[in-house]
């Protein structure tokens, strides 16, 4: 059974840093793009990062470069998304989520089938 | 790209059909999927590539659409479809997600 669940989220102060962490089991974790996807309270999802299986290939949404970086653990199934530099904008769920891995042709999709419960971070003074 | 999904919400008796409808500002070629959000819960993947059925999702749900306009359809609407409904494009960086159309049971 796959299974993604997230921790290490938690209250911080604007301007603080948090590592939160995606613990992976039920499929071969070394072989899939994995994604982080956010939810503000009250508001609809944004996709925030992903990486390539080994780890060579990082894609961010905008308002994160340079102060979130996404990363992977394949010998511990293990997936991280480093934050820094926390607004209050970044206050929100953070879902990992598995990419699914459809491919056509040699081009692949982003796909995400399976999710993790998701972790709650907050920032605040 | 901007993903303009409508209505934002909508109120059916259990039975109806509905359709939830979602527009890319550019061609995102077949790289679209649908989500359902249930209330407290994590997303699930319903379709994606427009039109492939999730393994295990119900048959009721179809997607459809080319180019910029696409659609998810609800056959038999169920009490346990009450959910919010995100569309993705994942054609070009960053991926982005719709809005949302929250469906609700009359």
């Amino acid at each position: 059974e796959v299974q993604l669940v997230e921790s290490g989220g938690g209250l911080v102060q604007p301007g603080g840093s948090l590592r939160l962490s995606c613990a992976a089991s039920g499929f071969s974790f070394s072989s899939s793009w994995m994604h982080w996807v956010r939810q503000a309270p009250g508001k609809g999802l944004e996709w925030v990062a992903n990486i390539k299986p080994d780890g060579s290939e990082k894609n961010y949404v905008e308002s994160v470069k340079g102060r979130f970086t996404i990363s992977r653990d394949n010998a511990r199934n293990s997936l991280y998304l480093q934050l820094n530099s926390l607004t209050a904008e970044d206050a929100a769920v953070y879902f990992c989520a598995r990419d699914l891995g459809y491919c056509i042709g040699g081009i692949c999709s982003s796909v995400f089938d399976y999710w993790g419960q998701g972790t709650l971070v907050t920032v605040s003074s | 790209i901007q993903m303009t999904q409508s209505p934002s919400s909508l109120s059916a008796s259990v039975g109806d059909r509905v359709s939830i409808t979602c527009r890319a500002s550019q061609g995102v070629g077949n790289d679209l999927g649908w989500y359902q959000q249930r209330p407290g819960k994590a997303p699930k993947l319903l379709i994606y590539a427009i039109s492939r059925l999730q393994s295990g999702v119900p048959s009721r749900f179809r997607g459809s659409g080319s180019g910029t306009d696409f659609t998810l359809t609800i056959n038999n609407l169920q009490p346990e479809d009450v959910a919010t409904y995100y569309c993705l494009q994942d054609y070009y960086y960053p991926l982005t997600f719709g809005g949302g159309t929250n469906v609700e049971i009359k």
